[in-house]
This record gives C-alpha cells, sequence and structure tokens, in this order.
C-alpha cells in the first residue's frame, strides 16, 4: 500500500507562471515531510522541508503547505524557470527508528519558455 | 569530497553473477540509507545504518540481498544471483546526528542482461 502519493506524473507549465505539485499520504504518524528534486543521471537533491508542527514554509521561489487535516501538501514554484524542469518527489519519515524516507512516484515538471 | 560518493556508476552485469556496489557518505554523517529506485517507480527504502548500532534490514528485498558498513564509514551493497528484476538505480544517502534532511550520492546504475 503506497503511503506517500503523487498522482500527477507530470505538468507542464510556462516560464514564469506558478508551478503547484501535489502530494498526499496516508500514515498520520509522519511528522516531517522533504521534497527533492531530481534530474537525470543524478541523485535526488534536497530542496524543501516542512515539520507537522508548521502549515508554511518558503524559501525563496519555493514554499511548502502543508494541510494535515487533508493529509495533503503542495509545492509552490514561483516564479517557475525552465531550469526547475526536472523530476520532484515528495517524502515522508517519522521521528524515531530508522528514519527512513518514504517517497512518492515523483511528477516530472516542465517548465517551458 | 563534500558529498556522498557512490561506485560504480554504471554496472552491467549477467543474471545470475554477484556484484558490489559501494557508498562513501559524507565525513561525520552517521546514519548511512541504500534506497533503489526502479523504473518509473519512486525511491524504495531497502536497508539503514546507524553508528554501531544493529542494521535495520526491513526492506531488503530477498535473501540475495545484504550490505555491511565498515568502520562507521564506507557501505557496500551486495546482491548474489543477480536476476533481472534487479534492475534500478540504487541510491546511497546520509544523515548527520538529529538531522532529518538526507544527502544522496548520484547512485548507481545496474543492468542485469
Amino acid at each position: 500500500d503506497q503511503q506517500v502519493k503523487q498522482n500527477s506524473p507530470s505538468l507542464s507549465v510556462q516560464e514564469g507562471r506558478i508551478s503547484i505539485l501535489n502530494c498526499d499520504y496516508t500514515n498520520s504518524m509522519f511528522d516531517y515531510f522533504l521534497w527533492y528534486k531530481k534530474y537525470p543521471a543524478e541523485g535526488p537533491t534536497f530542496l524543501i522541508s516542512i515539520s507537522s508542527i508548521k502549515d508554511k514554509n518558503e524559501d525563496g521561489r519555493f514554499t511548502v503547505f502543508l494541510n494535515k487535516s487533508a493529509k495533503h501538501l503542495s509545492l509552490h514554484i514561483v516564479p517557475s524557470q525552465p531550469g526547475d524542469s526536472a523530476v520532484y518527489f515528495c517524502a515522508a519519515t517519522l521521528v524515531g527508528g530508522s528514519e527512513k524516507l518514504v517517497f512518492g512516484k515523483g511528477t516530472k515538471l516542465t517548465v517551458n519558455p | 569530497g563534500a558529498g556522498v560518493s557512490q561506485s560504480p556508476s554504471n554496472k552491467v552485469t549477467e543474471k545470475g553473477k554477484d556484484v558490489e556496489l559501494r557508498c562513501d557518505p559524507i565525513s561525520g554523517h552517521t546514519a548511512l540509507y541504500w534506497y533503489r529506485q526502479s523504473l518509473g517507480q519512486g525511491l524504495e527504502f531497502l536497508i539503514y545504518f546507524q553508528g554501531n548500532s544493529a542494521p535495520d534490514k526491513s526492506g531488503l528485498p530477498s535473501d540475495r540481498f545484504s550490505a555491511e558498513r565498515t568502520g562507521g564509514s564506507v557501505s557496500t551493497l551486495t546482491i548474489q544471483r543477480t536476476q533481472q528484476e534487479d534492475s534500478a538505480v540504487y541510491l546511497c544517502a546520509s544523515k548527520a546526528s538529529g538531522g532529518r534532511r538526507q544527502y544522496f550520492g548520484p547512485g548507481t546504475r545496474l543492468t542485469v542482461t
């Protein structure tokens, strides 16, 4: 059973517009959420994270929103740039034990010039 | 080096052969993880090492998979009698004590023919 879901395999936006990537989770014990960006033939690169005690975290052009009641988080990129084109993975973890990351299957973002 | 390194970057092997994949984590990071990404899938947890504690092997898909971490640093993932379904990108990540963010290496792309 997939605990972290990214229901959109792909997303295409115009340069300068907003990109919104969505992620849903089922395990209410998750207490920390992360977004990673992955280019082809490279490892995932950390982008932004949020603790379950917050509902928003912002870092430059990137903002993550967390709605715990809906078990939903989203990543907003404003303004989108062609260099943002990559696969974005949502991941969740819970404190204690291995703190392994549970990943969604990713959303491929294409930002068109 | 500043980041997580992995070798080889690519490995092609014949079905039934054994392979060893190496990971060199960020210096000082106490936690080390192995994940794999099969085609079209998200990253799947395999195994976790933390200091001198017993590893969490709960993600290993079969007893053909094993891993060790020597001296609290370098780790080797071994796959015995490889099968075609083992073809994937194998990613290593490390994490500092008390941190929640995992830093990934570039991965090893394994192809079993």
